[in-house]
């Protein structure tokens, strides 16, 4: 069955890094878009960013724009979200999600991990 | 950007109730408009994609219609598990945008 798996998330101080990963199985990964989408507490869902199957083409949300890095390895059916310059306003779950694109529309996020808590706080 | 609005944004009903959340887009999105449900410490689940199609798996109680900027999710008869939060999403453009949720509670 298909499975998401997110790791990496954790406490980190204001203007820290932190890198998010995300295993994916049971699915060819390489034949999807991916992305992460965040959830502050309390609060609704974000888009922050997506890639495509290849790798080719990224989006990232204006909030993250400049700051965080979205990559992938289909090699090894792994996703990556670098996060620069964090902010206390960038504390939520981060849950990396597949969606099936087709013309730049998508289909829905099909499938989601079940989320890696960043907080930012000194 | 485009923006979603959810209608109502939090809701009161009862088990065997008939309800309808509206979401709304600031622009025409043709039938990329997709509807989750997301239960407290969970990841958000699909339930319908591009206006009207159910998510495999997901009970034929939900159904979705709409077009262009103004859609609908509609629950035929609420069950207990059916009580939580949903979301709209739009998928026609990026970035891509969510409603900011319709919380559904037990009268």
């Amino acid at each position: 069955q298909v499975q998401l798996v997110e790791s990496g998330g954790g406490l980190v101080k204001p203007g820290g890094s932190l890198r998010l990963s995300c295993a994916a199985s049971g699915f060819t990964f390489s034949d999807y878009y991916m992305s992460w989408i965040r959830q502050a507490p309390g609060k609704g869902l974000e888009w922050v960013s997506y890639i495509s199957s290849s790798g080719r083409t990224i989006y990232y949300a204006d909030s993250v724009k400049g700051r965080f890095t979205i990559s992938r390895d289909n090699a090894k059916n792994s996703l990556y979200l670098h996060m620069n310059s964090l902010r206390a306003e960038d504390t939520a779950v981060y849950y990396c999600a597949r969606e099936v694109v087709v013309s730049a529309t998508g289909l829905g996020f099909d499938s989601w991990g079940q989320g890696t808590l960043v907080t930012v706080s000194s | 950007d485009i923006q979603m609005t959810q209608s109502p944004t939090s809701l009161s009903t009862s088990v065997g109730d008939r309800v309808t959340i509206t979401c709304r887009a600031s622009q025409n999105i043709n039938s990329y408009l997709n509807w989750y449900q997301e239960k407290p410490g969970k990841a958000p689940k699909l339930l319908i994609y591009a206006t009207s199609n159910l998510q495999s798996g997901v009970p034929s109680r939900f159904s979705g219609s709409g077009s262009g900027t103004e859609f609908t999710l509609t629950i035929s008869s609420l069950q207990p598990e059916d009580f939580a939060t949903y979301y709209c999403q739009q998928s026609y453009n990026t970035p891509r945008t969510f409603g900011q949720g319709t919380k559904m509670e037990i009268k």
